[in-house]
């Protein structure tokens, strides 16, 4: 399988604690996008890099969100001191190089974060 | 007020209708996308498309920047089209996405 895979697929955790999921993109994409989902919404945008840049963060990423991609292959998503309403899917999406906004992306099958 | 607005919220259709879902956008864009997410959270891009109309199978999308609107349409819709259905767009810069809150669609035998 070349797709989006992340891991975990699904964290149940304490409030307080911290938490970490992995993103590997499909392995020719420069580009790597989290996204947050919710119960009965659609995705929000948290942040995007290209290769190991990270070049947009959405004013939804707190200081206690944060992301890496060192070595411009797999991405980690941070969440510090989570708290309930952290609770929902996180997404990662990958996408070749190209104009921005012009390619399609590929998306992971998610990781269910609950905060207990 | 968000920056995408879908309609409906929620559609319910008998096996063979013609369905159409409609995105209006408040902000410039570089393009658009159209997502399917099914029950288990999975999601598929469908179409990106920056001007015009796009074509695959049973789905056609057609966007009108002037209006900054775009629709999906699904003709002969079947039951395993139901899924939530999703729209994004892409701001000028290509970095900020915006995503509407989907339509759920429900094709019934």
């Amino acid at each position: 399988d070349t797709g989006v895979s992340q891991d975990p697929r699904h964290k149940i955790t304490k409030r307080g604690q911290n938490v970490t999921f992995r993103c590997d993109p499909i392995s020719e994409h420069n580009r790597l996008y989290w996204y947050r989902q919710t119960l009965g919404q659609g995705p929000e945008f948290l942040t995007y890099f290209q290769n190991e840049a990270q070049l947009e963060k959405s004013r939804l990423l707190s200081d206690r969100f944060s992301a890496e991609r060192p070595k411009g292959s797999f991405s980690t998503l941070e969440i510090q001191r989570t708290e309930q309403g952290d609770s929902a899917m996180y997404l990662c999406a990958s996408s070749p190089m190209g104009l921005a906004g012009e390619e399609t992306q590929y998306f992971g099958p998610g990781t269910r974060l609950l905060v207990l | 007020k968000n920056e995408v607005e879908q309609s409906p919220q929620n559609l319910t259709a008998q096996e063979g209708e013609f369905i159409t879902i409609n995105c209006s956008y408040s902000v410039g864009i570089s393009a658009l996308h159209w997502l399917q997410q099914h029950p288990g959270g999975g999601i598929v891009s469908l179409f990106m498309l920056s001007s015009g109309k796009k074509k695959h199978g049973r789905l056609i999308a057609t966007i009108n920047i002037q209006e900054k609107h775009s629709s999906l349409h699904i003709t002969a819709s079947h039951p395993r089209d139901s899924a939530v259905y999703i729209c994004a767009a892409i701001s000028n810069t290509g970095n900020q996405f915006y995503f509407g809150t989907g339509t759920s669609l429900t094709v019934i035998p």
